[in-house]
Order: C-alpha cells, then sequence, then structure tokens
C-alpha cells in the first residue's frame, strides 16, 4: 500500500492568496483527519471524518479554514485567505475504526504564508 | 477535560543506557494509548499501543510501555538506547465525540548521546 498521501509537500505563498492542501487516505480506512503542527502549539486536530462525513470540526482555527472529503479516497484542506500565522506543517492521516484506531499519517505539507 | 500531557519538554541519555519518556493521561472510561515517533521532516510512525490485556505493551524498534491504571500513565522506555532513537515522541490518547478521534501530547525530544 503506498500510504496516506499528501500534496503539495511544499508550498510557499503570499499573504491573502487561497491555499488548497489535497489527501488521499489508505484505501479502505473510514476515518480521515487534518493535523496542523508548529513549535507553538504542537500537533492540534483541525478536524476529522468518518465515512466522508466530517464529524467534529472544533479544532478549525477560524471561517478562514474549511475542509472537504467528496470520496472515500479525497479530501482537501482550504486556506482562504491565508496569512503568515497559517504557516506551519499540516498532516494528513487516516484509519480503520475497527483496528483499534492505529493512525497512519502521511509525509505533511510544509506551508509558508510570505 | 480529557487529555494526554508529556511533562517532559526533552530527555537526554547516553547510548546503551535505559530510557524512559512519560506519559500521564485523563480520560473517561477505559483508554486506548499510543506511542508515535516523528524522525525530522517526517510524518509520525506508529510505535505501539495499548487497548486491553497486558500492562507492559511491547512494540517496533524494541520500545515497550508500561500501563498504570492507578497512576494514570503510559510511559515508553528502552531498556539499551541507541542514537538512531533521537526523535520527537508523542503520546495520543483515543477519544470518542461522535466519533472516534486521537489527541496528541505536546511531544518529547529525545537525544542519545553517542
Amino acid at each position: 500500500d503506498a500510504g496516506v498521501i499528501q500534496s503539495p509537500r511544499h508550498e510557499v505563498t503570499e499573504m491573502g492568496q487561497e491555499v488548497t492542501l489535497r489527501c488521499k487516505p489508505i484505501s479502505g480506512h473510514d476515518y480521515l483527519f487534518w493535523y496542523r503542527q508548529t513549535m507553538m502549539r504542537g500537533l492540534e486536530l483541525l478536524i476529522y471524518f468518518n465515512n466522508n462525513v466530517p464529524i467534529d470540526d472544533s479544532g478549525m482555527p477560524e471561517d478562514r479554514f474549511s475542509a472537504k472529503m467528496p470520496n472515500a479516497s479525497f479530501s482537501t484542506l482550504k486556506i482562504q485567505p491565508s496569512e503568515p500565522r497559517d504557516s506551519a506543517v499540516y498532516f494528513c492521516a487516516s484509519t480503520v475504526s475497527l483496528s483499534g484506531n492505529t493512525i497512519y499519517f502521511g509525509e505533511g505539507s510544509w506551508l509558508t504564508v510570505v | 477535560a480529557q487529555s494526554v500531557a508529556q511533562p517532559e519538554d526533552q530527555v537526554n541519555v547516553a547510548e546503551g543506557n535505559p530510557l524512559t519518556v512519560k506519559c500521564t493521561y485523563s480520560v473517561s472510561g477505559n483508554p486506548y494509548l499510543f506511542w508515535y515517533v516523528q524522525y525530522p521532516n517526517r510524518g509520525l510512525q506508529f510505535l505501539l499501543k495499548y487497548i486491553t490485556g497486558d500492562n507492559l505493551v511491547k512494540g517496533s524498534y524494541g520500545f515497550e510501555a508500561e500501563f498504570n491504571k492507578s497512576q494514570t500513565s503510559f510511559h515508553l522506555k528502552k531498556p539499551s538506547a541507541l542514537v538512531s532513537d533521537s526523535a520527537l515522541y508523542f503520546c495520543a490518547v483515543r477519544l470518542y465525540t461522535g466519533g472516534f478521534k486521537t489527541i496528541f501530547g505536546a511531544g518529547t525530544r529525545l537525544f542519545v548521546k553517542a
């Protein structure tokens, strides 16, 4: 299995621009998570989906952030408009609910907003 | 509030010596507990988990963890540290909020000196 696939791996964008991060979970996994990692705040859960349905988005920092999962093999995290404080590593992860919830992470999308 | 805590930002140990990375938790019900490791510029990788059964759990790369219900702890251990064990270690707990989500501690950076 290819694992969780994220794109882009690195993105540098200007403040005010729209950023879209993409994720392909492991096939057969029914949970998908978006995490953000920063030095100051550590690893934060932004939102998670179960069977493509958003379950808990309480970690989404503000309305500039949105996430969708149109089907079982694809999810996006969008920031519009982006701000310098959004600079972070964004991880997508997936799991199977019956497995004891061992989470499998992608390699991350490294976002820099200048 | 349900949470997981890692009281040490950093742990330093000499190669060949035993290592311990501490974790405590606060959850309702029976906890599902995890340890993950993150190497530089990579996503998190699963090390081991406790769901039920034997309090001593063995995982990848020679790591083990001991679940202690009375102390609400789940410390990560290894009998003999390697320089290659140097990384960022995260303790995590599974919670239920309409679906199952996993939250992570702040992380502990392990330095193993040759």
